[in-house]
């Protein structure tokens, strides 16, 4: 069954430091999500992105981050100058279309990222 | 702002019991409601959706159930077994492109 893929599975860093998660979405999926999840809290959606640009952020999605699809298969989301409060795991996810036409969401296995 | 509450937050049942899980949203203008699975270190993986316009959803020993107007969804799993131990999440979307997410329920099912 195709899955998401994403890497590396465990990061760390420094603060201060830049970082980029990788992810690889289902091939044939145009809409592309970064979710993450604190320790402890909630999975919080971070940006969704379709047609190689932003369609919506949440406030957590500031201008230390950014998103890109350098090429036809992957889908990245780069800390400019990490935080320790960016200490999460950080899920990517794709699905075939709009999943307001109810469309399943599906996750990768994430990249625990921590800030030291 | 959509609030996604779920109970209990632990459960732990012996081997064969049949268990229900229980979501609660603030906001009953959604889209559809999700209910997904995570195993430790592991990603999400979805079990059901139900569409805003369904009452519920079944797959295999899952069932989830959807009351739209009064802001409550349910995940009934039949004969449930030690595999079935995860945390498991229900999330709902609204007016938006994203899920909201509960904080989920722990199941532990005893050998």
């Amino acid at each position: 069954e195709p899955e998401v893929t994403q890497t590396p599975s465990h990061q760390v860093t420094q603060m201060g430091q830049e970082v980029i998660l990788r992810c690889v979405p289902i091939s044939n999926h145009l809409y592309f999500y970064w979710y993450r999840q604190i320790l402890g809290q909630k999975v919080e959606f971070l940006v969704s992105f379709y047609n190689n640009e932003i369609s919506e952020k949440s406030e957590i999605f500031d201008d230390q981050f950014s998103v890109e699809r350098p090429d036809g298969s992957n889908f990245t989301l780069k800390i400019r100058s990490t935080k320790l409060e960016d200490s999460a795991m950080y899920f990517c996810a794709s699905s075939r279309s709009l999943i307001g036409l109810n469309e399943k969401l599906f996750f990768g296995s994430g990249t625990q990222l921590s800030v030291l | 702002k959509q609030e996604v509450t779920q109970i209990p937050a632990a459960l732990s049942v012996p081997e064969g019991e049949n268990l229900v899980l229980n979501c609660s949203f603030t906001d009953s203008a959604i889209y559809n409601l999700q209910w997904f699975r995570q195993d430790p270190g592991k990603g999400l993986t979805s079990l059901l959706l139900i569409q805003s316009s369904q009452r519920e959803q079944t797959s295999g020993r899952l069932n989830a159930s959807l009351d739209k107007s009064s802001g409550r969804s349910t995940l009934y799993i039949a004969a449930s077994q030690p595999g079935d131990s995860a945390t498991y999440l229900c999330a709902v979307m609204d007016t938006g492109n994203q899920f909201y997410f509960g904080t989920g329920t722990s199941l532990t099912v005893i050998p």
